[in-house]
C-alpha cells in the first residue's frame, strides 16, 4: 500500500540557512499534519492543513511556514536556521472522516541537522 | 492544554516476558487514543486506537490496550514479548475540536534474547 512520502530524508543546513521539506500524502488523503521530534524527544505537532486550508497550530515558530498544494502535498519552511531546529520532521495524512477521529498516517521523517 | 504521562522511560524484559506500559492523559473531555510504536530507524507506526465501545481494544502484533476513564489511563500490555518487540512506544491522545495529537515523552522498550 502507498504511504505518507517525505523528500528529502536528509539535509543539512548551516545557521541562518533556510530549507524545505516536502510531503507527499497518501493518495486521496486531504488532510497533511507536520510534528517536529527533538533528540529524544516526542513528537511535537506543529501545523496541519486541510483541503488546502490551516486546519491548526501549534508549535510551529514564526520563522516557519507551511502550505499545501493543489495536489494535497506539503511543504515546511524554514528559514534564519537555529541548532535547535535540528530534528526529525514527521509528516503524516488522513482522510477527513479518519482524520476526525485523529487517525493519522505517518510518513519516514526528515532528518534535519544544522550546523 | 492537554498533557500525556507516560511513566515508564526506559524498559528492559527478557524473551516471553509479559509487558505493562502506563500512559495517563490530562483532558477531561471526549478523547481518542492512540499507541505508536517507533522501531529503530523508522517511522511512526499505529500499534491500535480507541474510540468508543468496548474499553479493551486490541492491536496488532498480539498488542492490546485498556482505556479507564475513570482513572485517565491507557495502558498497553502484551502477555509475551518478543526480540523484535525492541522500539520506543508512544501513547497519543487526540481531543474533539482539535486534529493535533498529543504525544507522551514515549517508552523504550528494550527486550533481550
Amino acid at each position: 500500500a502507498a504511504g505518507v512520502i517525505q523528500s528529502p530524508r536528509h539535509l543539512i543546513k548551516e545557521k541562518r540557512e533556510t530549507a524545505t521539506l516536502k510531503c507527499y500524502p497518501i493518495p486521496r488523503h486531504d488532510t497533511v499534519y507536520w510534528y517536529q521530534q527533538g533528540p529524544g524527544q516526542d513528537p511535537q505537532f506543529l501545523i496541519s492543513f486541510y483541503e488546502k486550508m490551516q486546519s491548526d497550530k501549534g508549535s510551529i515558530p514564526d520563522r516557519f511556514s507551511a502550505q499545501q498544494f493543489s495536489d494535497y502535498h506539503s511543504e515546511l519552511n524554514m528559514s534564519s536556521l537555529e541548532l535547535g531546529d535540528s530534528a526529525l520532521y514527521f509528516c503524516a495524512s488522513s482522510f477527513r472522516v479518519e482524520g476526525a477521529t485523529g487517525t493519522q498516517y505517518f510518513g519516514p521523517g526528515t532528518r534535519l541537522t544544522v550546523l | 492544554a492537554q498533557s500525556v504521562s507516560q511513566h515508564n522511560h526506559h524498559v528492559i524484559l527478557s524473551e516471553a516476558a509479559s509487558l505493562e506500559l502506563g500512559c495517563n492523559y490530562s483532558y477531561g473531555g471526549t478523547v481518542n487514543l492512540f499507541w505508536y510504536v517507533q522501531y529503530p530507524g523508522q517511522h511512526l507506526q499505529l500499534l491500535l486506537k480507541y474510540f468508543s465501545g468496548d474499553p479493551l481494544v486490541k492491536g496488532i502484533k498480539g498488542f492490546e490496550a485498556e482505556f479507564i476513564k475513570s482513572k485517565f489511563s491507557f495502558n498497553l500490555r502484551k502477555p509475551s514479548v518478543q526480540w523484535s518487540d525492541t522500539a520506543e512506544y508512544f501513547c497519543a491522545v487526540k481531543n474533539t475540536g482539535r486534529r493535533a495529537l498529543t504525544f507522551g515523552s514515549g517508552t523504550r522498550l528494550q527486550v533481550q534474547p
